[in-house]
């Protein structure tokens, strides 16, 4: 079976960090690009950041450049997101996802990881 | 950055109905349109890309479809598993990817 499954989130404190992991199983991870997207609590999806298959590329949304760096480990099938400088409003259910090319969209999400900052 | 703008934010549909999910788009997206579907509690889950194709393992009573730079998500026959919270997204000029607000499909 096809999967992916996070995990890192936490509570942590407004100016904290943590490291999010997904790590796949049950298919080739070193041909899919993997994105990071976040859900705040009743609201909708929001893009974080990608990288691709190979991590040679990886971009972020305005709201998290400089404070998120994603990276792989294509030997370990995974992938990683490391959230520093953490706002309240980075309160969210964080989801990686994987891409074949983004034309075809995301096929395969995992389950998430609840991230909420708070004091 | 593109904006996809869905409406209605909420439809109420019986079972066995249609229900008809605009999003529009701020620019063209040249094919380079996805929906999905999250039931609450759940990952999103891939409906339809490139527009019109439908994922691996959807029901034919889902289709996609485009007039210039409005798009619509159709569900034919409603099932009791389809009432769910619909997100369209967009890859055609990124960054950002970016996804419309969403639209909720309730039973009526």
């Amino acid at each position: 079976e096809e999967q992916l499954v996070e995990s890192g989130g936490g509570l942590v404190q407004p100016g904290g960090s943590l490291r999010l992991s997904c790590v796949a199983s049950g298919f080739s991870f070193s041909t899919y690009e993997i994105n990071w997207v976040r859900q705040a609590p009743g609201k909708g999806l929001e893009w974080v950041s990608y990288i691709s298959s190979s991590g040679t590329m990886a971009f972020y949304a305005d709201s998290v450049k400089g404070r998120f760096t994603i990276s792989r480990d294509n030997a370990k099938d995974s992938a990683y997101l490391e959230v520093n400088s953490l706002r309240a409003d980075d309160t969210a259910v964080y989801y990686c996802a994987r891409d074949r090319l983004l034309y075809f969209g995301f096929d395969l999400w995992g389950q998430g990881t609840l991230v909420t900052v708070s004091s | 950055e593109i904006v996809l703008t869905q409406s209605p934010a909420t439809l109420s549909v019986s079972p066995g109905e249609r229900a008809t999910l605009s999003c529009r788009a701020s620019q063209s997206l040249s094919n380079n349109l996805a929906w999905y579907q999250q039931r609450p509690g759940q990952a999103p889950r891939l409906l339809i890309y490139g527009v019109s194709n439908r994922a691996t393992g959807i029901p034919a009573r889902f289709s996609g479809s485009e007039s210039g730079t409005d798009y619509t998500l159709t569900i034919d026959s409603l099932q009791s598993e389809d009432f769910a919270v619909y997100y369209c997204q967009q890859s055609n000029s990124w960054p950002p990817l970016t996804f419309g607000g969403g639209t909720k499909v309730e039973i009526k």
